[in-house]
């Protein structure tokens, strides 16, 4: 079974602070993503990674940045945490080697700035 | 820019009743997926639909797809309180490595 962790599942921060979101997973797939959900507005796309050092911005990128030294991680950084910011992070991943090409998701990370 | 509609946004259904949750999308798209959330958790794979007129099912819940009318249907038979969740539909646009969101239905099933 396909497997992905976040490093935590409840957060709180500081307006103002440096906020790291980590990610793992252990089917070696090539694609990575970060997608933040709000009620209402479903799913959104903030980063994605298609191999070790390679990034894409998504739909919404503003005030994030990410990271992937490895191919098994991929982090999402908030260089400077806003109240706006305050949502649930999901991180996926996906294998490029199948027909069906799905996204397997971690179990999310909820993320409340003050 | 590729857009995914759902509809209803919220349904609440008697036990034991049948419905559907609709999915429009705007653009060609190579596959479509369903995808349940319960509350507070990640979000897991449903289905995957293919081709037109792919039909898959498990259970009281049955996908199927009509690429020409770019919609895909959810539906659910004698429902079961089990099956209260959010269930998104997500599109692939096309030529990328990139997943476009429904808004999600909030399906609720009371005795």
């Amino acid at each position: 079974d396909v497997k992905v962790t976040q490093s935590s599942r409840y957060l709180v921060k500081r307006t103002g602070e440096k906020v790291f979101l980590e990610c793992v997973q252990d089917m070696d797939h090539e694609n990575m993503f970060w997608y933040r959900q709000d009620p209402g507005l479903g799913l959104r796309l903030i980063y994605f990674s298609y191999d070790v050092k390679m990034k894409e911005k998504g739909d919404i990128p503003e005030g994030y940045s990410v990271s992937r030294e490895k191919k098994e991680r991929f982090s999402l950084i908030l260089e400077s945490a806003s109240t706006n910011q305050t949502s649930m992070y999901l991180c996926a991943s996906r294998g490029t080697g199948t027909v069906l090409y799905e996204q397997y998701f971690g179990p999310g990370t909820r993320l409340t700035v003050t | 820019e590729l857009k995914v509609e759902q509809n209803p946004l919220f349904l609440s259904m008697q036990e034991g009743k049948n419905y559907t949750i609709y999915c429009n999308y705007s653009t060609t798209s190579d596959r479509l997926y369903w995808y349940r959330q319960d509350p507070g958790k990640s979000l897991e794979s449903l289905f995957v639909l293919l081709s037109n007129g792919a039909v898959k099912q498990e259970g009281r819940l049955m996908a199927s797809l009509d690429t020409k009318a770019r919609l895909s249907t959810l539906h659910i038979t004698a429902a079961v309180h089990d099956l209260s969740a959010t269930y998104f539909c997500a599109v692939d646009l096309k030529s990328t490595d990139k997943l476009i969101f429904g808004t999600g239905t909030r399906l609720q099933v009371f005795p």
